[in-house]
């Protein structure tokens, strides 16, 4: 199957610190890539979906200035927190589509934990 | 909105029992439908999908049956395994916005 993979595994900064995460899909070409949080213990929430080459659309209540995201080739997209904060802290997780179908494949997400 | 929910949060069994890890959906233009197991730690791991023109849809072991009268979903195990234990999320995406709405997730306990 699809293989999607995410760097780093799990980082851990200071507070006012800006983190990058980056998801790249290994095999297959993104036309569309999503980026979750999930919470201790709760589901997946969608926070953007970005499509190659074009800004990303936001959920609402999700920050565009504070969680920037860029998807400037067909394998790679990046989450970038900017002045992170201890509620910052959570599992980010990507996921990307091929333009072909339907089914999304899922990176191994990234913890985020921010002091 | 979407909403989606399950009935049972945490589900417990016995190796070799069959496993049904329930899901209900709310908006009825939903019309494709996954499963996702989720380990600790990890990413969500896609299992099998259905289309809304299905009801019922077999894999290796896994069994997703769809019930679009009563907008329900149901994910069966069969030989429940250890390796099966992990949180189960539905997951439901109306084709016309092509994003996913996930469930709260079932965790499944199997007990050697």
């Amino acid at each position: 199957g699809a293989v999607v993979s995410q760097h780093p595994s799990r980082v851990i900064c200071k507070s006012g610190t800006s983190v990058k995460i980056e998801c790249r899909s290994l095999d297959f070409q993104a036309t569309t890539m999503f980026w979750y949080r999930q919470f201790p213990k709760q589901s997946l929430m969608l926070m953007a979906t970005s499509n190659e080459g074009s800004k990303a659309t936001y959920e609402q209540g999700v920050e565009k200035d504070k969680f920037l995201i860029n998807h400037a080739s067909l394998t790679l997209s990046t989450l970038t927190v900017t002045s992170a904060h201890p509620e910052d802290s959570s599992f980010y997780i990507c996921s990307a589509r091929d333009g072909l179908q339907e089914t999304q494949y899922f990176g191994p997400g990234t913890r985020l934990l921010v002091l | 909105g979407e909403s989606v929910g399950l009935h049972l949060p945490t589900l417990s069994v016995q190796e070799g029992d069959n496993s049904i890890i329930n899901c209900a959906y709310s908006n009825s233009a939903s019309d494709y439908f996954i499963w996702y197991k989720q380990e600790s730690g990890k990413g969500p791991q896609f299992i099998i999908d259905i289309r809304s023109n299905m009801d019922k849809r077999q894999g290796q072991r896994v069994t997703v049956l769809l019930n679009k009268t009563v907008k329900h979903l149901s994910l069966q195990i069969a030989a429940t395994q250890p390796g099966d234990s992990a949180v189960y999320f539905c997951a439901v995406m109306n084709s016309g916005y092509s994003t996913l709405t996930f469930g709260k997730g079932t965790m499944l306990l199997v007990s050697p």
